[in-house]
C-alpha cells in the first residue's frame, strides 16, 4: 500500500497562476485532510472532508477551494495564488474522525512557492 | 491565539540520555493528546497519545505524561537515540470537533 500520496512535490508558481494539489488515499478512509505547515505556526488546518462529496472548512481556508468527488481522492486549488501562500503543505487521511485510535496518515507533502 | 503550544522550537539532547519535550493546551476541554514525529522532507507520522482520563502512557522508550489541571504535557524519550533526531508535534482532539489543532513543534537533536 502507498498510504497517501501528494502530486507534485514541488512546485513555483507566480502570482496570480492557479494550480491544483492531488491527494490520492489508498486506505479507505472516509476522513481526508489539507495542512499548511509555517515555520514557528506548526499544522493548520485548510480544509477537510468526512465523506465523499462533503467538503469543510478549517483554519485558514481563505484562497483555497477543495473537493472530493472520489472518496480515495482530496483536490486542493488555488485560484489566484499569493505569497503569502508560500508554504508546504500536507494532504492527510484518517478511518474515522479523528482520535486516540484513528490517527492521522500524511502524505510526504508538497513544497509551494509563490514569487 | 494558539490554543496548543511548544514553547521550545528546539531542544539538544546527548544520547543515552532522555528527552523531554513540552507541551501546553489552553482549552480544557480537548479529550485526547498525541505526538507526531517529523523527519525531514516526509510527513509526520503518529507517535503515541493519551486520553484526558489518564495522567501516563508507555509505549516503548515513549512515555507521555498529561496534567490536565496545569493543562500541560510531555514526551519523555529514554533512552535518545540518534535516530530519534526529528521535529515533534504535540496536537489535541475534542471529539466532537472534526479537527486535530496542532501546536508549532520542537526540533530534538540527539547527539552521538
Amino acid at each position: 500500500n502507498a498510504g497517501v500520496t501528494q502530486t507534485p512535490k514541488f512546485r513555483v508558481l507566480k502570482t496570480g497562476q492557479s494550480m491544483t494539489l492531488l491527494c490520492a488515499q489508498d486506505m479507505n478512509h472516509e476522513y481526508m485532510y489539507w495542512y499548511r505547515q509555517d515555520p514557528g505556526m506548526g499544522l493548520r488546518l485548510i480544509h477537510y472532508s468526512v465523506g465523499e462529496g462533503t467538503t469543510a472548512k478549517g483554519e485558514v481556508p481563505d484562497g483555497y477551494n477543495v473537493s472530493r468527488l472520489k472518496k480515495q481522492n482530496f483536490l486542493l486549488g488555488l485560484e489566484s495564488a499569493a505569497p503569502s501562500q508560500t508554504s508546504v503543505y500536507f494532504c492527510a487521511s484518517s478511518r474515522q474522525r479523528s482520535s486516540y485510535n484513528s490517527p492521522l496518515h500524511f502524505g510526504n507533502g508538497t513544497r509551494l512557492t509563490v514569487t | 491565539d494558539q490554543q496548543v503550544k511548544q514553547n521550545s522550537p528546539s531542544l539538544s539532547v546527548q544520547e543515552g540520555r532522555i528527552s523531554i519535550l513540552n507541551c501546553d493546551y489552553t482549552n480544557s476541554m480537548f479529550d485526547y493528546f498525541l505526538w507526531y514525529k517529523k523527519y525531514p522532507a516526509e510527513g509526520p507520522t503518529f507517535l503515541i497519545s493519551i486520553s484526558s482520563i489518564k495522567d501516563k502512557n508507555e509505549d516503548g522508550r515513549f512515555t507521555v505524561f498529561l496534567n490536565k489541571s496545569a493543562k500541560h504535557l510531555s514526551l519523555h524519550i529514554v533512552p535518545s537515540q540518534p535516530g530519534d533526531s526529528a521535529v515533534y508535534f504535540c496536537a489535541a482532539i475534542k471529539t466532537s470537533y472534526d479537527k486535530v489543532i496542532f501546536g508549532p513543534g520542537t526540533s530534538l537533536s540527539v547527539i552521538p
